[in-house]
């Protein structure tokens, strides 16, 4: 089955803690990307990575950190969290653009609870 | 620059009636739209999207879109309600080279019995 998969699913840390939250695709897609969806504010991009060793910054990039060594995985990494960092994050993959893959397909969420 | 505007952040309906959920956007390339729903404790759900092909766009569980370029709009409708359209629909921008993506934030549909 195609799927984006993420883990944890939920987490409960203390600020400075450090985490990663990983994210795996089995689609061969190109592109990831991670956001961050708060009540009233929508989904908000954080990074988003177009291949391997390829990042770049979205709107909300501050606090955190990705990397994309493989192709299938791209962990979202916060190394010292705060409370504004108390979010549902969802990870998300795309295909390649302008035959159809602009669509992504989306992880079904980390729930993170920074105390 | 490139934004996504929902009009409402909650709507209530009645189970067979209309449903209209307002989607404005702006942008400075060609835009491709989406419209996503979010059940409960899900993760997001293409319901349909506009790719500058047929403005008319028709998506999963009855739901369509209509691409007006004149008034920057890609309302959701659906003619008649059904309970288990009850969840949070999100309005989601792309364009130039499909890197960034921008959301709305959210209207969440209520259909009462």
């Amino acid at each position: 089955e195609a799927q984006v998969t993420q883990n944890p699913r939920y987490l409960i840390t203390v600020t400075g803690k450090k985490l990663t939250v990983t994210c795996s695709q089995n689609m061969n897609h190109e592109y990831m990307s991670w956001y961050r969806q708060d009540p009233g504010l929508g989904l908000r991009q954080i990074y988003y990575s177009m291949n391997v060793e390829v990042t770049d910054k979205g709107d909300v990039p501050e606090g955190y950190k990705v990397s994309r060594k493989e192709k299938r995985n791209f962990p979202l990494i916060l190394e010292s969290p705060s409370p504004n960092q108390t979010s549902l994050y969802f990870c998300a993959s795309r295909g390649l653009a302008g035959i159809g893959g602009e669509t992504q397909y989306f992880g079904p969420g980390t729930r993170l609870l920074v105390l | 620059a490139q934004s996504v505007t929902q009009l409402g952040s909650h709507v209530s309906v009645s189970e067979g009636a209309l449903v209209l959920l307002r989607c404005n956007y702006s942008s400075s390339v060609p835009p491709y739209l989406f419209w996503y729903v979010q059940y409960p404790n899900q993760g997001l759900q293409l319901l349909l999207k506009y790719t500058s092909a047929a403005t008319l766009v028709k998506g999963i569980n009855g739901f369509e879109a209509e691409f007006k370029k004149s008034e920057t709009s890609f309302h959701l409708t659906k003619p008649s309600a059904h309970m288990s359209d009850a969840a949070e629909y999100f309005c989601a921008l792309t364009g130039g080279n499909f890197n960034k993506f921008y959301f709305g934030s959210g209207t969440k549909l209520n259909v009462k019995p």
